[in-house]
């Protein structure tokens, strides 16, 4: 069945970009009936969408983090990566990564078990 | 975008029913059929229980359902069970955007 799997840093220092990739395994990225996304979700707190991206490379984001926020596919490796520059201790935060249906828009049926990234010097 | 609004809390005794609201805008929650719950236990990650407002994804216990009347969504639970005590929240997709709402813990008495 279809899994994904976050990985990348635990530890970013403040005011560095903060990259993150999720490897989908069992199933193509190039679905056309999925987006796939980034969530993630403060120590203690709520959920938070990150943004979404197409398998052509078509985005969509928070606009809240938009200006610090770059979601990019790569088909050949059936992976989807996230960058957040700039970063503050505000950002640390478990992240997730999701399938998202075109059709439900905003539904993510499948997700990571997701990864934390501390921002700290 | 603001976040969804949700009750902080609610709890109920097994076999009990609850009801989680959501509220939002004509923006969002009242703008489109696209409203989202997932359940979230402890250290794990969130589970879709049901999408486009009332669907639920194959798995998921009919017990769970969901329903909106206009700019508010609900999750019900019917017959409460213990392993149904975790966080839910819901979501809308809105222009091009999703939005969360704050979650809400479920204790089970």
């Amino acid at each position: 069945q279809l899994q994904l799997q976050e990985s990348g840093p635990g530890l970013v220092k403040p005011s560095e970009t903060l990259s993150l990739t999720c490897t989908v395994s069992g199933g193509s990225i190039s679905s056309s009936s999925y987006y796939w996304g980034w969530i993630r979700q403060p120590p203690g707190k709520g959920l938070e969408w990150i943004g979404s991206i197409y398998y052509s490379g078509s985005t969509y984001y928070n606009p809240s983090l938009k200006s610090r926020v770059t979601i990019s596919v790569d088909t050949s490796k059936n992976q989807f990566s996230l960058k957040l520059s700039s970063v503050t201790a505000a950002d640390t935060a478990v992240y997730y990564c999701a399938r998202q249906g075109v059709s439900s828009r905003g539904a993510f049926d499948i997700w990571g078990q997701g990864t934390m990234v501390t921002v700290s010097s | 975008q603001s976040a969804l609004t949700q009750p902080a809390s609610v709890s109920g005794s097994p076999g009990q029913s609850i009801t989680i609201s959501c509220t939002g805008t004509s923006s969002d929650v009242g703008g489109y059929n696209y409203v989202s719950w997932y359940q979230q236990h402890p250290g794990k990650a969130p589970k879709l229980m049901i999408y486009e407002v009332s669907n639920r994804p194959s798995g998921v216990p009919d017990r769970f359902s969901g329903s909106k009347s206009g700019n508010t969504a609900s999750l019900t639970i019917s017959g409460l069970q213990a392993e149904d005590e975790a966080d839910y929240y819901c979501s809308s997709y809105t222009s091009s955007s999703v939005v969360f709402g704050g979650g809400t813990k479920l204790t089970v008495l």
